[in-house]
């Protein structure tokens, strides 16, 4: 399995506050992603960084910001969390835009 | 990017081959065709992809049509623990942000 872990596993918050993600790697792949899965509407790219400091949007990046410091570590901000946020988000790495991206097992958010 | 097609829902025997559909008419030449799977609260796995020709690795095979119209992913041995919802995905082989866009998927159950 891709080194891939994601933090916090769980987290249940309340509306209005910040909520950071973190994504860490081990197989110093180049590319990382952030995905939410809801019931309905499959998984939605939020944002995808191609580097360190190189990040760019998704499809549904409204509310969410990241952040890229190290190879390792891609941050998921959530400014102000909404109830419309609550989710289910997954990381996944690539070392290139043509090769299978491997997904981590995802962070349960809910927002109350 | 191309759309696929796969039926919601389908049973197969432990022990036999599960054969997964899948249709993407309008894939264009330079669009791979990438098989995921998602057991139950885990991240999408990656099993396998291929362009033109019928692929194999040790999760399973993956048999596309000449015209590539459709394809169809092979799990030869299936066990319980392949059930699971598949994703037929059709990528660009140059895929600028690496997006991938996710169906709903074939939810395969394997019963004994």
């Amino acid at each position: 399995d891709a080194g891939i872990t994601q933090s916090p596993r769980h987290k249940v918050t309340e509306t209005g506050t910040p909520v950071t993600l973190r994504c860490h790697q081990t197989e110093n792949h180049r590319y990382m992603y952030w995905y939410r899965q809801d019931p309905g509407h499959g998984l939605r790219l939020i944002h995808y960084s191609y580097g360190v400091k190189d990040t760019d949007k998704g499809e549904v990046s409204d509310g969410y910001s990241v952040s890229r410091s190290k190879t390792e570590d891609f941050l998921l901000t959530l400014e102000s969390a909404t109830s419309s946020q609550t989710s289910v988000y997954f990381c996944a790495i690539s070392e290139s835009t043509s090769q299978p991206q491997h997904f981590g097992d995802g962070t349960r958010l809910s927002i109350l | 990017d191309a759309k696929t097609t796969q039926p919601p829902s389908m049973d197969c025997a432990e022990g036999r081959a599960a054969n997964l559909p899948c249709n993407h008419s309008t894939i264009s030449g330079n669009e791979y065709v990438y098989w995921y799977r998602q057991i139950h609260s885990q991240g999408p796995q990656y099993i396998i992809h291929g362009l033109k020709n019928n692929e194999t690795n040790e999760m399973a095979s993956l048999i596309i049509t000449e015209d590539r119209k459709s394809s169809t992913l092979i799990l030869p041995h299936a066990t319980l623990r392949d059930t699971a919802v598949y994703y037929c995905i059709v990528r660009p082989i140059y895929n600028q942000g690496g997006k991938l866009i996710f169906g709903q998927g074939t939810e395969l159950s394997v019963k004994p």
